[in-house]
């Protein structure tokens, strides 16, 4: 059975740092993996996600990295802004039906 | 493009009491999804469906039923309310392609007292 475990569960920065959120998981026999952001009260968004044949995947800010082999993904995020203050989420989908396995989450704090 | 639409935002029910958590999606996605979130809590898979008529459980399915007569529509029952079903349920669905973002909707908050 697939378990993911994300560390920090909580993370609180000042304004303009990089940061990296971590993803770890125990089967590496995985589909993709995706990173999600939730606000309060709110439904996900999807960051990013990575295929297991591809290392990372970049949008603006955010980089995503995988390593299969080790069972390790990471979220950095560059520059942080007050606005990327949320909870992020990472899932592992082992098979192409989408069905995911959620982490727990980190809830990162950006301080102005 | 409304996207994916959970039906309703929130709603409290008595224990023994049943309901029906609608989800529908205008984006022709073949996937669906049900999962609920406790809180502090990621996401558990509770069913999904592949494509009309063809529906399966997922990691915690106990005290739920749905349905997938169209590809647009995919409601959860809840039969017999209990105050462990109290969490945030959300629908999500996806392309039956390579990619397989999921696409969620804003969630039931649900209290069952």
């Amino acid at each position: 059975k697939q378990e993911v475990t994300q560390i920090p569960a909580a993370l609180s920065v000042p304004e303009g740092e990089n940061l990296v959120l971590n993803c770890s998981f125990t089967d590496s026999a995985i589909y993709n993996l995706q990173w999600f952001r939730q606000d309060p009260g709110k439904g996900l968004t999807s960051l990013l996600l990575i295929q297991s044949s591809q290392r990372e995947q970049t949008s603006g800010r955010l980089n995503a990295s995988l390593d299969k082999s080790s069972g390790r993904s990471t979220l950095y995020i560059a520059a942080s802004q007050p606005g990327d203050s949320a909870t992020y989420l990472c899932a592992v989908s082992n098979t192409n039906a989408g069905k995911s396995t959620f982490g727990d989450g980190t809830t990162l704090t950006v301080k102005p | 493009n409304a996207g994916v639409t959970q039906t309703p935002k929130f709603r409290i029910l008595k224990i023994g009491q049943s309901m029906t958590l609608q989800c529908t999606q205008d984006m022709n996605h073949n996937y669906m999804y049900w999962y609920r979130q406790d809180p502090g809590m990621g996401l558990k898979l509770i069913y999904y469906s592949v494509g009309a008529g063809i529906t399966d459980k997922g990691e915690v399915p106990n005290g739920y039923n749905v349905s997938r007569s169209t590809t647009e529509d995919f409601p959860l029952r809840l039969e017999l309310a209990a105050p462990s079903q109290t969490s945030v349920y959300f629908c999500a669905s996806s392309y039956r392609r390579e990619e397989n973002i999921q696409y969620f909707g804003a969630g039931t908050r649900l209290s069952v007292l």
